[in-house]
């Protein structure tokens, strides 16, 4: 039972545009929700992170929107620049479970030079 | 930064072989250390959150007999892998966190057993 789904295995996008990665989950009692980057033979790296109580959060050229209502949240990277090709993980918690994460499969992400 | 070590990257070893895995935050005081594993294009599942000085919590369909955690400290935990077989060949990461912090990932280790 994939309580958070990423549908898209990959994206590829030109330098300079926008990347949009998508995210869905199912449990409703997730309140916090992250991005995680990772590179080939690394672990997995803290982007971003979101609480149920905002709809937005924005660091440098990332942005996560949130939408509670559809249980859809997103990672907007812009410009989107050949460093940004990794694989990107969505993750959710419930606060207060110990800040269990729950990952979904993840999206790997090519920026075209 | 906040920096995960888990050491060793990579083990090849023999059916029947206990497999130790080490985890440490190198510049701060976790006060939990988690432990995933990953299948070749599925997503990190969660196999046990561990605690300083309690028992880790495990995750439903994960063996405790099989997979012990030891968190001795606030900065190091260690998963060993008992009697490894070849179906426990994956891919183990860690991670810790501070309170009020997101969790911080080791670089995994990859573990082969023939």
């Amino acid at each position: 039972d994939q309580q958070v789904k990423q549908n898209s295995p990959s994206l590829s996008v030109q330098e300079g545009r926008i990347s949009i990665l998508n995210c869905d989950y199912t449990n409703s009692m997730f309140d916090y929700f992250l991005w995680y980057k990772k590179y080939p033979a690394e672990g997995p790296t803290f982007l971003i992170s979101i609480s149920s109580i905002k709809d937005k959060n924005e660091d440098g050229r990332f942005t996560v929107f949130l939408n509670k209502s559809a249980k859809h949240l997103s990672l907007h990277i812009v410009p989107s620049q050949p460093g940004d090709s990794a694989v990107y993980f969505c993750a959710a918690s419930v606060t207060g479970a110990n800040s269990k994460l729950t990952f979904g499969k993840g999206i790997t992400l090519s920026v075209r030079p | 930064g906040a920096v995960v070590s888990q050491h060793p990257s990579w083990v090849i070893c023999k059916s029947g072989t206990s497999v130790k895995i080490e985890c440490r935050s190198l510049d701060f005081q976790a006060t939990t250390m988690f432990w995933y594993r990953q299948f070749p294009k599925k997503s990190l599942m969660l196999m046990a959150t561990s605690n300083e000085g309690s028992k880790a919590t495990y995750e439903q369909g994960v063996e405790k007999d099989k997979f012990l955690i030891n968190h001795a400290s606030l900065t190091l935990s260690t998963l060993t892998v008992t009697s490894a077989h070849p179906e426990d060949s994956s891919f183990y990461i860690c991670s810790a966190r501070r309170k009020g912090q997101p969790q911080h990932f080791g670089d995994g280790t990859r573990l082969s057993i023939l």
